[in-house]
């Protein structure tokens, strides 16, 4: 069964600097997600994507944050200055829009990001 | 989005049925019922979902009520790997939507 992949697994990085998740969605999915986890915490919406522009973002997704596909075939979230609290579990998501309309969702196993 | 209702944890025995309850009393006419799960370490994986009608799949069956305020996800046989959190999330079924996720139903498989 087709797979939505996540690299790495786990980022460490120090406070201020700039990070990349990074996320190879299934190959015909249109539509693109990221989701975030804070240990303990519940799954939260960060932004959706499609056609090359976002779609719906929450308050979560400020200025620090942006994403792109910068080929057929990735998804990439960046964190431009990371803050201590944006140390979490990335998910990200895709969906066929072919099938049930955009809300049946594949989720990949997340990038663990732990700032310094 | 209407705002769901699910205990916080449950406990079943290996090879019994689970029956996961969840109450969504708001819910408006052309919102789905949607379930999810989350096993330790894993991203969320979808399980099944419904509208108004009964609905079964290789992993489950769900039952909504006739008045649809609330419903039922029950794993007919569960196994030591259906230990996971459980999510039942009401959303419009409208492309890119997004979904919003509580806390769940801890289910704990014990053999």
């Amino acid at each position: 069964e087709p797979e939505v992949t996540q690299t790495p697994s786990h980022q460490v990085t120090q406070m201020g600097q700039e990070v990349i998740l990074r996320c190879v969605p299934i190959s015909n999915h249109l539509y693109f997600y990221w989701y975030r986890q804070i240990l303990g915490q519940k799954v939260e919406f960060l932004v959706s994507f499609y056609n090359n522009e976002i779609s719906e973002k929450s308050e979560i997704f400020d200025d620090q944050f942006s994403v792109e596909r910068p080929d057929g075939s990735n998804f990439t979230l960046k964190i431009r200055s990371t803050k201590l609290e944006d140390s979490a579990m990335y998910f990200c998501a895709s969906s066929d829009p072919g099938r049930s309309p955009g809300t049946t969702q594949h989720f990949g196993d997340g990038t663990r990001l732990s700032i310094l | 989005d209407a705002k769901t209702t699910q205990p916080t944890s449950m406990d079943c025995a290996e090879g019994r049925a689970a029956n996961l309850p969840c109450n969504h009393s708001t819910i408006s006419g052309n919102e789905y019922v949607y379930w999810y799960r989350q096993i330790h370490s894993q991203g969320p994986q979808y399980i099944i979902h419904g509208l108004k009608n009964n609905e079964t799949n290789e992993m489950a069956s769900l039952i909504i009520t006739e008045d649809r305020k609330s419903s039922t996800l029950i794993l007919p046989h569960a196994t030591l790997r259906d230990t996971a959190v459980y999510y039942c999330i009401v959303s419009l079924m409208r492309r890119g939507g997004k979904l919003i996720f509580g806390q769940g139903t801890e289910l704990s498989v014990k053999p």
